[in-house]
């Protein structure tokens, strides 16, 4: 089983519907929680934070459910440039020589927007 | 600010042949580290560093060296190329908290 497993989508999605995609993880000790948004053929982005409180930017809602060990991306009023592969990554503790973290990364969900 | 400035964006080779992938960045960042990107697979670490003089395994170093003799580079050595190394590679540069990775462009290797 992957660390961290997403549903590879892709998500075909009208312009301006909502559209959520959930990532779930296997470790407990997972510390922290991202969601990183990669455009075609381009380096990963950050796109927002987790927090256990939930985290809202503009039209971008996220969620953390420790219990269930999932994360959730809500997208509201989806644009045309919201298209891209969405990443989710959980930083976890380990005890490697002179390291207590690391970043374990999904395969990413494709979001493809549609006029 | 540059960030993270990764060469070459593009490279063929032949099986067999060695080359270096370059990384820099001028954030001052401890830690950086290098990963490969392949289809319907997540990044996957190859090696990492916490500090100058520092490196460590990630989870496939198999076919990689690297070495980190200054806080702003960390370049990428393939020994002997093999067909299965043909993927995107990525250096990433992560803040002191490890609240963000810094990616360089990105490096689109074929190994013919």
């Amino acid at each position: 089983r992957k660390e961290v497993e997403q549903d590879p989508g892709p998500f075909n999605v009208p312009e301006g519907a909502t559209v959520a995609f959930n990532c779930t993880y296997s470790n407990s000790a997972s510390q922290s929680f991202f969601w990183y948004r990669q455009d075609c053929r381009k380096e990963p982005k950050l796109l927002m934070s987790v927090y256990s409180s939930g985290n809202e930017d503009g039209r971008f809602t996220a969620q953390l459910n420790r219990a269930s060990q999932y994360i959730s991306l809500l997208i509201r009023d989806s644009k045309l440039s919201d298209s891209a592969t969405y990443l989710c990554v959980v930083n976890i503790r380990t005890w490697l020589v002179d390291s207590n973290y690391q970043l374990i990364w999904g395969a990413g969900t494709k979001l493809i927007i549609k006029p | 600010n540059a960030g993270v400035t990764q060469t070459p964006k593009f490279q063929v080779l032949k099986t067999g042949q060695s080359m270096t992938l370059q990384c820099a960045q001028d954030m001052n960042h401890e830690y950086m580290s290098w990963y490969r990107q392949d289809p319907g697979m997540g990044l996957r670490l190859i090696h990492y560093s916490v500090g100058a003089g520092i490196t460590d395994q990630g989870e496939v170093p198999n076919g990689y060296n690297v070495s980190r003799s200054t806080t702003e580079d960390f370049p990428l050595r393939l020994l002997s190329a093999a067909p299965s190394q043909t993927s995107v590679y990525f250096c990433a540069s992560i803040d002191t908290g490890y609240t963000e990775a810094f990616f360089g462009q990105g490096t689109r290797l074929t190994v013919v």
